[in-house]
């Protein structure tokens, strides 16, 4: 049982560059979401998904588009990097019912140069 | 809107002694409450939850935590710390609405020999 896997666990972008970090999770979880962690700023919400094919914008979409194809992955693409975007992104999961609890990605460090 | 506020962004104990890390919340309703921690470059890892049930929550490594709505508070509370704790912990809140969750900016915990 792999939990929530996310991928590149590291990533320099030259600004104005695109990419995509992916996240996949293996619980069947329906709900997916997005988080950057900043130094002081605790981790704040992008985007978020309660189901295959419905997302929706959190604190910070600025910048950032996702898609909910399958229940598995929820990928989150940069269109156009900035310094701004350099951070820590999490990826999370829950059941329904997220009273059980979020499970959490290991993260992507991502550097904007 | 909700917001969790984490009182000291550092906390500093000895090995042995007691650790109280303390988080107010501000919801228009009772929420879900988590605590969270984040060991260097790792990811997040819950701690425990409270979610309407018993006020006092038992989670893993000896950590609990006290819901008062009174004050509107969710301190985390662990008898005796081990240098093993040292970590940043999060106390966060959960949108039901959006299923995402609201982060307060964080605790580093420091354990001393």
């Amino acid at each position: 049982n792999a939990g929530v896997t996310q991928t590149p666990k590291f990533q320099v972008l030259k600004t104005g560059q695109s990419m995509t970090l992916q996240c996949a999770q293996d619980m069947n979880h329906e709900y997916m979401s997005w988080y950057r962690q900043d130094p002081g700023m605790g981790l704040r919400l992008i985007h978020y998904s309660v189901g295959a094919g419905i997302t929706d914008q959190g604190e910070v979409p600025n910048g950032y588009n996702v898609s909910r194809s399958t229940t598995e992955d929820f990928p989150l693409r940069l269109l156009s990097a900035a310094p701004s975007q350099t951070s820590v992104y999490f990826c999370a999961s829950s059941y329904r019912n997220p009273n059980y609890g979020y499970t959490f990605g290991s993260g992507t460090r991502l550097t904007v140069v | 809107a909700q917001s969790v506020t984490q009182l000291d962004s550092h906390v500093s104990v000895s090995e042995g002694t007691p650790v109280l890390l303390r988080c107010n919340y501000s919801s228009s309703y009772s929420p879900s409450l988590f605590w969270y921690v984040q060991h260097p470059n790792k990811g997040l890892q819950l701690l425990l939850k409270y979610t309407s049930a018993a006020t006092l929550v038992k989670g893993i490594n000896g950590f609990e935590a006290e819901f008062k709505k009174s004050e509107t508070s969710f301190h985390l509370t662990k008898p005796s710390a081990h240098m093993s704790d040292a970590a940043e912990y999060f106390c966060v809140a959960l949108d039901t609405g959006r299923r995402a969750l609201t982060f307060g900016s964080g605790t580093r915990l420091q354990v001393q020999p």
